[in-house]
Protein backbone atom coordinates (compact mmCIF):
# COMPACT_ATOMS: atom_id res chain seq x y z
CA UNK A 1 0.00 0.00 0.00
CA UNK A 2 1.17 3.93 -0.90
CA UNK A 3 2.83 4.98 2.52
CA UNK A 4 4.36 8.55 2.78
CA UNK A 5 6.48 8.58 6.37
CA UNK A 6 7.85 11.89 7.19
CA UNK A 7 10.50 12.47 9.58
CA UNK A 8 10.60 13.52 13.09
CA UNK A 9 9.19 17.42 15.15
CA UNK A 10 11.78 20.28 14.82
CA UNK A 11 12.46 23.04 16.99
CA UNK A 12 14.18 25.79 15.06
CA UNK A 13 15.05 29.09 16.31
CA UNK A 14 14.05 31.82 14.11
CA UNK A 15 16.55 32.95 11.25
CA UNK A 16 17.48 28.81 10.80
CA UNK A 17 16.54 26.46 8.43
CA UNK A 18 14.51 22.70 8.90
CA UNK A 19 14.80 19.92 6.16
CA UNK A 20 11.22 17.46 6.79
CA UNK A 21 12.04 14.46 4.73
CA UNK A 22 9.05 12.37 3.13
CA UNK A 23 9.77 8.78 2.58
CA UNK A 24 7.45 7.14 0.14
CA UNK A 25 6.84 3.08 -0.68
CA UNK A 26 3.94 0.72 -2.21
CA UNK A 27 4.39 2.61 -5.43
CA UNK A 28 6.84 3.57 -8.34
CA UNK A 29 8.53 6.89 -6.68
CA UNK A 30 9.59 8.39 -9.95
CA UNK A 31 6.03 8.14 -11.57
CA UNK A 32 4.03 10.51 -9.56
CA UNK A 33 4.45 14.19 -7.94
CA UNK A 34 4.97 14.92 -4.57
CA UNK A 35 3.81 18.13 -3.07
CA UNK A 36 4.08 19.64 0.73
CA UNK A 37 1.48 21.81 1.78
CA UNK A 38 1.51 23.32 5.20
CA UNK A 39 -1.04 24.27 8.31
CA UNK A 40 -0.53 26.75 10.73
CA UNK A 41 -2.49 25.87 14.29
CA UNK A 42 -5.73 26.16 13.94
CA UNK A 43 -5.33 27.24 10.04
CA UNK A 44 -6.55 25.94 6.78
CA UNK A 45 -4.39 24.00 4.41
CA UNK A 46 -1.95 26.19 2.30
CA UNK A 47 0.09 24.37 -0.59
CA UNK A 48 3.90 25.07 -1.04
CA UNK A 49 4.73 23.59 -4.02
CA UNK A 50 5.37 20.49 -6.19
CA UNK A 51 8.09 18.53 -6.66
CA UNK A 52 8.41 15.80 -10.16
CA UNK A 53 10.56 13.05 -8.84
CA UNK A 54 11.35 12.33 -12.36
CA UNK A 55 13.68 14.60 -13.60
CA UNK A 56 13.94 16.65 -10.17
CA UNK A 57 11.89 19.90 -11.77
CA UNK A 58 10.24 22.25 -8.91
CA UNK A 59 7.13 24.78 -8.81
CA UNK A 60 6.93 26.84 -5.85
CA UNK A 61 4.22 28.78 -4.22
CA UNK A 62 4.73 32.48 -5.25
CA UNK A 63 4.72 33.01 -1.40
CA UNK A 64 8.10 30.80 -0.62
CA UNK A 65 9.72 31.07 -3.72
CA UNK A 66 13.39 32.15 -2.40
CA UNK A 67 12.89 30.21 1.10
CA UNK A 68 11.26 26.89 -0.19
CA UNK A 69 14.11 24.01 -1.86
CA UNK A 70 12.86 20.68 -2.74
CA UNK A 71 14.76 18.09 -3.79
CA UNK A 72 15.17 13.85 -3.55
CA UNK A 73 17.10 11.07 -3.15
CA UNK A 74 15.78 8.28 -5.56
CA UNK A 75 17.92 5.73 -4.30
CA UNK A 76 15.79 5.93 -1.32
CA UNK A 77 12.50 7.05 -2.48
CA UNK A 78 12.82 10.29 -0.47
CA UNK A 79 11.70 13.63 -0.90
CA UNK A 80 13.33 16.57 1.04
CA UNK A 81 11.68 20.13 1.31
CA UNK A 82 13.84 22.76 2.90
CA UNK A 83 12.70 26.05 4.52
CA UNK A 84 15.13 28.46 5.03
CA UNK A 85 15.20 31.92 6.81
CA UNK A 86 12.41 30.97 9.18
CA UNK A 87 9.71 32.93 11.48
CA UNK A 88 7.80 32.39 14.57
CA UNK A 89 4.85 32.59 11.10
CA UNK A 90 6.69 29.87 9.86
CA UNK A 91 5.32 27.26 13.07
CA UNK A 92 3.33 24.64 11.22
CA UNK A 93 2.67 20.96 10.58
CA UNK A 94 4.25 20.10 7.18
CA UNK A 95 2.56 17.94 4.78
CA UNK A 96 4.13 16.09 1.96
CA UNK A 97 1.33 14.59 -0.22
CA UNK A 98 1.28 12.56 -3.34
CA UNK A 99 -0.96 13.38 -6.25
CA UNK A 100 -3.60 10.99 -8.05
CA UNK A 101 -2.36 12.42 -11.49
CA UNK A 102 -0.11 15.48 -11.65
CA UNK A 103 -2.13 18.18 -10.87
CA UNK A 104 -4.64 15.83 -9.48
CA UNK A 105 -6.07 15.78 -5.94
CA UNK A 106 -3.85 14.68 -2.80
CA UNK A 107 -5.07 11.27 -2.23
CA UNK A 108 -1.65 10.13 0.01
CA UNK A 109 -1.05 12.01 2.47
CA UNK A 110 2.21 12.10 4.99
CA UNK A 111 1.31 11.97 8.81
CA UNK A 112 2.34 15.02 9.43
CA UNK A 113 5.72 17.26 10.51
CA UNK A 114 5.35 20.12 13.23
CA UNK A 115 7.69 22.75 12.89
CA UNK A 116 7.47 24.40 15.60
CA UNK A 117 9.82 28.32 15.30
CA UNK A 118 10.64 29.60 19.01
CA UNK A 119 13.33 31.27 20.66
CA UNK B 1 -7.38 33.10 -8.09
CA UNK B 2 -9.44 32.51 -4.82
CA UNK B 3 -11.83 30.12 -2.98
CA UNK B 4 -14.38 31.12 -0.93
CA UNK B 5 -16.08 29.11 1.76
CA UNK B 6 -18.31 29.21 4.54
CA UNK B 7 -16.51 29.36 7.49
CA UNK B 8 -19.31 27.10 9.21
CA UNK B 9 -22.09 25.03 8.87
CA UNK B 10 -24.82 23.32 10.98
CA UNK B 11 -26.72 20.51 10.23
CA UNK B 12 -29.26 18.41 12.48
CA UNK B 13 -28.32 14.40 12.57
CA UNK B 14 -29.74 12.65 9.93
CA UNK B 15 -30.32 15.68 8.00
CA UNK B 16 -28.75 16.91 4.39
CA UNK B 17 -25.77 19.14 4.80
CA UNK B 18 -24.56 21.57 1.78
CA UNK B 19 -20.69 22.95 1.92
CA UNK B 20 -19.94 25.54 -0.74
CA UNK B 21 -16.70 26.25 -2.73
CA UNK B 22 -16.83 29.73 -4.73
CA UNK B 23 -14.76 30.97 -7.56
CA UNK B 24 -14.99 32.84 -10.39
CA UNK B 25 -16.07 30.57 -13.19
CA UNK B 26 -15.08 27.74 -10.56
CA UNK B 27 -17.38 25.01 -13.01
CA UNK B 28 -14.32 24.96 -15.84
CA UNK B 29 -12.45 24.11 -12.75
CA UNK B 30 -11.93 20.52 -11.00
CA UNK B 31 -12.88 20.49 -7.88
CA UNK B 32 -11.57 18.01 -5.09
CA UNK B 33 -12.84 17.99 -1.46
CA UNK B 34 -11.14 17.03 1.91
CA UNK B 35 -12.21 16.13 5.34
CA UNK B 36 -10.31 17.01 8.18
CA UNK B 37 -10.72 15.60 11.69
CA UNK B 38 -9.18 16.57 14.75
CA UNK B 39 -5.24 15.41 15.19
CA UNK B 40 -5.86 13.78 11.76
CA UNK B 41 -4.40 14.60 8.35
CA UNK B 42 -7.01 15.80 5.61
CA UNK B 43 -8.78 12.82 3.28
CA UNK B 44 -10.27 13.30 -0.34
CA UNK B 45 -13.73 12.72 -0.11
CA UNK B 46 -14.58 14.07 -3.75
CA UNK B 47 -12.21 14.45 -6.90
CA UNK B 48 -12.88 16.15 -9.99
CA UNK B 49 -16.35 17.43 -8.99
CA UNK B 50 -18.04 14.37 -8.64
CA UNK B 51 -16.00 11.18 -8.25
CA UNK B 52 -16.18 9.41 -4.97
CA UNK B 53 -12.99 7.68 -3.56
CA UNK B 54 -13.27 4.08 -2.72
CA UNK B 55 -14.09 3.86 1.13
CA UNK B 56 -16.27 6.92 1.09
CA UNK B 57 -19.98 6.41 1.67
CA UNK B 58 -22.84 6.98 -0.70
CA UNK B 59 -24.03 9.93 1.24
CA UNK B 60 -21.45 12.07 -0.10
CA UNK B 61 -21.53 13.40 -3.54
CA UNK B 62 -20.49 16.59 -5.42
CA UNK B 63 -21.69 18.97 -8.55
CA UNK B 64 -19.69 22.41 -9.70
CA UNK B 65 -21.37 24.62 -12.08
CA UNK B 66 -20.96 28.52 -12.34
CA UNK B 67 -19.30 30.30 -9.79
CA UNK B 68 -20.36 27.22 -7.19
CA UNK B 69 -18.82 23.85 -6.37
CA UNK B 70 -21.09 21.83 -3.78
CA UNK B 71 -20.46 18.67 -1.36
CA UNK B 72 -23.36 17.51 -0.45
CA UNK B 73 -23.74 15.13 2.62
CA UNK B 74 -27.18 13.35 3.05
CA UNK B 75 -28.17 11.67 6.59
CA UNK B 76 -25.45 13.63 8.27
CA UNK B 77 -23.84 11.57 11.24
CA UNK B 78 -21.96 12.44 14.07
CA UNK B 79 -18.98 11.06 12.32
CA UNK B 80 -18.70 13.93 9.68
CA UNK B 81 -18.31 16.39 11.52
CA UNK B 82 -14.94 17.72 10.47
CA UNK B 83 -13.31 20.63 8.44
CA UNK B 84 -13.60 20.24 4.67
CA UNK B 85 -12.22 22.02 2.35
CA UNK B 86 -12.50 22.56 -1.63
CA UNK B 87 -9.10 22.69 -3.60
CA UNK B 88 -8.55 23.12 -7.48
CA UNK B 89 -5.44 23.61 -9.20
CA UNK B 90 -5.07 27.00 -11.37
CA UNK B 91 -2.24 26.00 -13.82
CA UNK B 92 0.05 24.56 -12.30
CA UNK B 93 -0.71 26.30 -8.68
CA UNK B 94 -2.51 24.52 -5.87
CA UNK B 95 -5.49 26.39 -4.13
CA UNK B 96 -7.04 26.17 -1.24
CA UNK B 97 -10.56 27.13 0.34
CA UNK B 98 -10.85 28.40 3.83
CA UNK B 99 -12.24 25.34 4.98
CA UNK B 100 -15.62 25.33 6.26
CA UNK B 101 -16.22 23.87 9.81
CA UNK B 102 -19.27 21.45 9.64
CA UNK B 103 -21.01 20.45 13.41
CA UNK B 104 -23.16 17.73 13.18
CA UNK B 105 -26.39 18.91 16.00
Amino acid sequence: QVQLVQSGAEVKKPGASVKVACKASGYSFINYYIHWVRQAPGQGLEWMGTFNPSGGSTNYAHKFQGRVTMTSDTSTSTVYMELSSLRSEDTALFYCVRSREPYGDFIYWGQGTLVTVST
Amino acid sequence: FELTQTLSVSVALGQTARITCGGNTIGSKNVHWYQQKPGQAPVVVMYRDINRPSGIPERFSGSNSGNTATLTITKAQAGDEADYYCQVWDSTTAIFGGGTKLTVL
